[in-house]
């Protein structure tokens, strides 16, 4: 099932310049997408969300955009922070559905 | 901030024994929901849970697993027989009545021996 795919396994940023994660979807049924971000031994932490009739939300130093026709969507750090390193998971719902499809995560490191 | 609360954070049973995995989710959510990430692996969906009856399952979640929210606060998977292959981290999720965004516990580490 590879329905939400993240590329990229791993990025490293240097501290206080921008985080760019992205993510890809094939089902053109999912309509709301999110972000979470993952510390060792704890669960999945909300960050943000968007809906599929908008191309960008932003929250304070998170923005996510995305683009429905080429069916990605991209995750803004600015500034990056130490404590911003973690595993960062793309998530996707469809109209209706309540389950979360995940991506396989990247794992962002802010170097000091 | 409210949370989601899992116990125990780590289980260890033997294959073929029952295991029972404890969620209290957020006090005012209405919907609740059991994810696990084998090692290496995806989050994967397993179950949502609302109005006392479940409202989808995956294809993982077969006559061995089962969900229940025996009172008004706590929310249980059990697993009849375990096998190998559910050694893995559960996570339990709730949300409110917009559904999204879903919020996670930290997990229960299942370790089948």
């Amino acid at each position: 099932d590879q329905q939400v795919k993240q590329n990229s396994p791993s990025l490293s940023v240097q501290e206080g310049r921008i985080s760019i994660l992205n993510c890809d979807y094939t089902n053109s049924m999912f309509d709301y997408f999110l972000w979470y971000k993952k510390y060792p031994a704890e669960g999945p932490t909300f960050l943000i969300s968007i809906s599929s009739i908008k191309d960008k939300n932003e929250d304070g130093r998170f923005t996510v955009f995305l683009n429905k026709s080429a069916k990605h969507l991209s995750l803004h750090i600015v500034p990056s922070q130490p404590g911003d390193s973690a595993v960062y998971f793309c998530a996707a719902v469809g109209f209706g559905n309540e389950k979360l499809t995940f991506g396989t995560g990247t794992r962002l490191t802010i170097i000091p | 901030e409210p949370e989601v609360t899992q116990t125990p954070s780590h289980q260890v049973t033997q294959m073929g024994q029952e295991v029972i995995l404890r969620c209290v989710p957020i006090s005012n959510h209405l919907y609740f929901y059991w994810y696990r990430q084998i090692l290496g692996q995806k989050v994967e969906f397993l179950v949502s849970f609302y109005n006392n009856e479940i409202s989808e399952k995956s294809e993982i979640f077969d006559d061995q697993f089962s969900v229940e929210r025996p009172d008004g606060s706590n929310f249980t998977l059990k697993i009849r027989s375990t096998k190998l292959e559910d050694s893995a981290m559960y996570f339990c999720a709730s949300s409110d009545q917009g559904f999204q965004p879903q919020h996670f516990g930290d997990g229960t580490r299942l370790s089948i021996l």
